[in-house]
């Protein structure tokens, strides 16, 4: 069983939608959550920690339930700009195991 | 940006030779790291180091060595190459929990 798991897509989504992505976790004892973002042919970017509480930045949300060991991300108003892969990552301790999903593939649609 | 530089960016290399990709960091981090990504699998994790001479494996460690000489430079070597190991390879850095990438390099094994 893979550590974490994506749906890669492809969602393909029109401008100004709200699309959402899941990402599922084996280890309970995760302790750290992030969603990176990968441009096509570039290195990954953090976009966002994921907290506990749940945390937002500007048009993008994260959620963690730990108890389903679930990771969710949402970015509402869609731009041109957000197509790109979103990678989930868990970490267990510390940043020197981090495990990463194969990543969901995003297009955003004039 | 996170101050690290890969080299080289391509290389094309035949099957059985000998090859050596170089990561460069600025900002002075401990730990370090190599991970190769493809198609169908997340980043996964080669090598990486917690200080000048300390390194550890990762998941995919076979066929690789790493050295690190100085803080600022962490070395992957392919000892002969397959063509397995034809990849995309990104070095990181930990700040933080989170890791922050290098632009990676496009090796080819033919």
């Amino acid at each position: 069983r893979k550590e974490v798991e994506q749906d890669p897509g492809p969602f393909n989504v029109p401008e100004g939608a709200t699309v959402a992505f899941n990402c599922t976790y084996s280890n309970s004892a995760s302790q750290s959550f992030f969603w990176y973002r990968q441009d096509c042919r570039k290195e990954p970017k953090l976009l966002m920690s994921v907290y506990s509480s749940g945390n937002e930045d500007g048009r993008f949300t994260a959620q963690l339930n730990r108890a389903s060991q679930y990771i969710s991300l949402l970015i509402r108003d869609s731009k041109l700009s957000d197509s790109a892969t979103y990678l989930c990552v868990v970490g267990q301790t510390g940043a020197n195991n981090l495990f990463f999903g194969t990543g969901t593939r995003l297009t955003v649609i004039p | 940006d996170a101050g690290i530089t890969q080299s080289p960016r391509h290389k094309v290399t035949e099957t059985g030779t000998p090859v050596t990709l170089r990561c460069h960091q600025t900002e002075n981090h401990r730990y370090m790291y190599w991970y190769r990504q493809d198609p169908g699998h997340g980043l996964r994790l080669i090598h990486y180091s917690y200080g000048v001479k300390d390194t550890d494996k990762g998941e995919v460690s076979d066929g690789y060595s790493v050295s690190r000489s100085k803080t600022e430079d962490f070395l992957l070597t392919l000892e002969s190459a397959t063509s397995s190991q034809t990849s995309v390879y990104f070095c990181a850095i930990s700040a933080g929990e989170a890791q922050y990438f290098g632009p990676g390099t496009r090796l080819t094994v033919t």
